[in-house]
């Protein structure tokens, strides 16, 4: 089955400061991997979301994510932090056929003014 | 386009008895996935609905059921509540929910707490 490991629990970084949230995959097939956000009270919004092809996956808000196959590894990237940008992010992956997405525990991220 | 709108957005239970939730999903689509959150255990995918039929379901105990009306909404019950069943409840629509390459779309959720 597939899991996901988001390592960092909490990130704080300044406005405006590059970010670089880590997330690591298990899965036996290709997977199909995603990165959400949630602003509290709300649902998740679906920021980017990797198949197949390029590895280098733009996404909204000026994030960007690399898939590492070698390294099992998705990590998200914004070059510069806005402070709209505070919020929860998810990493999840996907299997061929269902709706059972696994979700990493989450990252909760602090932007510092 | 209205997205996946969630009803109530907040319930107070107290522990024996059920809960219904809704939840209306994007217009045109026609899968509807529930997902329950909480601080200890994360995201968790509870069961997927498509043409009113369950087509996949998590490792949930079968207090938690769930029905998809002809309309595509779906309703979410859970009886005999327990107080572990506080959290968010997400509801989440894709156009025919054949796995990942359909997109999910998330509703804000509805925020259960267990006396």
């Amino acid at each position: 089955a597939q899991s996901v490991t988001q390592p960092d629990i909490h990130i704080t970084v300044s406005e405006g400061a590059s970010l670089e949230l880590r997330c690591n995959y298990s899965y036996g097939a290709t997977p199909y991997l995603f990165w959400y956000v949630q602003s509290p009270g709300q649902g998740l919004q679906l920021l980017l979301k990797y198949f197949s092809g390029d590895t280098l996956v733009q996404g909204i808000k000026g994030f960007e994510a690399e898939f590492k196959r070698s390294q099992s590894s998705f990590n998200l990237r914004k070059p510069s932090v806005h402070w709209s940008d505070a919020a929860e992010y998810f990493c999840a992956v996907g299997a061929r056929g269902n709706n059972d997405m696994r979700f990493g525990a989450g990252t909760r991220l602090t932007v510092k003014p | 386009k209205a997205g996946v709108t969630q009803t109530p957005r907040y319930l107070i239970k107290t522990r024996g008895q059920q809960v219904t939730l809704s939840c209306s999903p994007i217009s045109g689509h026609r899968s509807v996935s529930w997902y329950q959150q909480t601080p200890g255990q994360g995201l968790q995918f509870l069961f997927e609905y498509f043409s009113e039929t369950q087509r996949n379901k998590g490792n949930f105990p079968g207090r938690f059921s769930g029905r998809q009306f002809s309309n595509s909404r779906s309703e979410m019950n859970v009886s005999t509540l327990e107080l572990g069943d506080s959290a968010l409840y997400l509801c989440a629509s894709s156009l025919v929910g054949m796995g990942p390459t359909d997109t999910q779309y998330f509703g804000p959720g509805t925020r259960l707490t267990v006396l």
